[in-house]
């Protein structure tokens, strides 16, 4: 019973690379949401997606891009690494969204960008 | 150890006492609100939920309670264990908008 997972839990990247962050949801569940927790912050809402091939921006989704060509995987991608992108990603994902249903956390990848 | 009213980054209470969290939220037209729960190096974690056309709810050892009137929202937690000890987000969702917005949390430190 796997729940949801993302990889790399840790990744140390350089200015201007590109970095995919990966996040599997073994329950099927047609949401899913990138997060970006800084410390001392709550989490901040990058992109979600309501199903396969939908995704709507969040709160903070410029220099990321996202895709879900399944339902189980939804991808993050920093095109060109910056430092102000060093912070702990989470994904999440839920039955469905707002009303009613409840988000289940990754256990988070921690990205440093020097 | 309770703080009322006002939200504060950090609580701190003796293990037995009763905790009380609190959340201002922003946005009138938020209808569901959330308690999650952050352990150190983990994701937050569902605590309890409620809707805005309720004012209390209850849990386990938990109750939130929400007063739309002045945009504010508390967890209350019974009889607090060391295992207690987090950080705790308030979430506010609009359904209609589709987004949740989290508030910055609150430390608790409890005491043995």
């Amino acid at each position: 019973d796997a729940g949801i997972t993302q990889s790399p839990r840790y990744k140390i990247t350089e200015t201007g690379r590109q970095v995919t962050l990966m996040c599997h949801q073994t329950w099927s569940h047609s949401y899913m949401f990138w997060y970006r927790q800084d410390l001392g912050h709550g989490l901040r809402l990058i992109y979600y997606s309501a199903a396969a091939d939908i995704t709507d921006k969040g709160e903070v989704p410029d220099g990321y891009v996202v895709s879900r060509s399944k339902t189980e995987n939804f991808p993050l991608t920093l095109e060109s690494a910056t430092r102000s992108q060093t912070s702990v990603y989470f994904c999440a994902s839920s039955e469905s969204y707002g009303s009613s249903y409840e988000q289940y956390f990754g256990p988070g990848t921690r990205l440093t960008v020097t | 150890g309770e703080s009322v009213g006002l939200h504060l980054p950090t609580l701190s209470v003796q293990e037995g006492d009763n905790s009380i969290i609190n959340c201002a939220y922003s946005n009138s037209a938020s209808d569901y609100f959330i308690w999650y729960k952050q352990e150190s190096g983990k994701g937050p974690q569902f605590i309890i939920d409620i809707r805005s056309n309720m004012d209390k709810r209850q849990g386990q050892r938990v109750t939130v309670l929400l007063n739309k009137t002045v945009k504010h929202l508390s967890l209350q937690i019974a009889a607090t264990q060391p295992g207690d000890s987090a950080v705790y987000f308030c979430a506010e969702n609009n359904t209609n908008a589709g987004k949740s917005t989290f508030g910055d949390g609150t430390t608790l430190t409890v005491k043995p």
